[in-house]
């Protein structure tokens, strides 16, 4: 069984700049949830993702758009970018069904915004 | 305003104490609430819970949930430097399917 990855594991951008976040669900899960994580700070919601549709979103604004392919990968897109979009992004997967399981994270991407 | 509050921000133990942390919140439409161990990047679980008053345990890691009183504390007995991470709760709301994190417990243990 592989876990969650995700892809690449740095990258540095600038301002105004569009990026695209890739993540790989672990075998089985067909949920896949994204979080950005600044520094110091717990993860915060960014959406989620079952079944290809967005399932549930957080507090962000519009340019933060996502896609979820049948095989259950996810991408997170950015455009735009802002100083402020610097943090680790993390991708979360779990399976969706009748009994609660959790998520389990990937390693992550740190994106840097100059 | 749903959250998620932690306590302590940061914790210095010598191996072999005894820690309590803590996590409270305010989240509507409580689905679960979790546990997780961060220490460079990947949050790794470490319990999920769901009902009150029921202890979740794994070796010297242990867990329990008030739902009436809305917190939950992770104990970790016997600690070890290995124990040193960033400690993190997070709840689940059946509300949009959303998870809210706490901002986290910084635990150093010295030998």
């Amino acid at each position: 069984e592989t876990g969650v990855t995700q892809s690449p594991t740095h990258l540095i951008k600038t301002r105004g700049q569009q990026v695209t976040l890739r993540c790989s669900s672990q075998s089985g899960h067909n949920t896949v949830s994204w979080y950005q994580q600044a520094l110091g700070q717990g993860p915060q919601f960014i959406f989620q993702y079952y079944r290809e549709e967005e399932n549930g979103r957080g507090n962000f604004p519009p340019r933060f758009s996502g896609l979820q392919f049948p095989n259950y990968s996810s991408e997170l897109n950015v455009n735009a970018l802002e100083l402020d979009d610097s943090a680790l992004y993390l991708c979360a997967s779990s399976p969706q069904g009748w009994r609660r399981e959790a998520q389990y994270f990937g390693p992550g991407t740190r994106l840097l915004v100059l | 305003e749903d959250k998620v509050v932690q306590s302590p921000l940061s914790l210095v133990v010598h191996e072999g104490d005894t820690v309590t942390l803590n996590c409270s919140y305010e989240v509507t439409n409580f689905r679960s609430l979790l546990w997780y161990k961060q220490e460079k990047k990947a949050p790794t679980f470490l319990f999920m819970l769901t009902s009150s008053g029921i202890e979740k345990k794994s070796g010297r890691l242990s867990s329990i949930l008030d739902k009436k009183e809305l917190f939950s504390i992770l104990n970790i007995t016997a600690t070890q430097t290995g124990d040193s991470a960033v400690y993190l709760c997070a709840v689940e709301s059946n509300t949009g399917n959303q998870f809210y994190f706490g901002t986290g417990t910084s635990l150093t243990v010295i030998p």
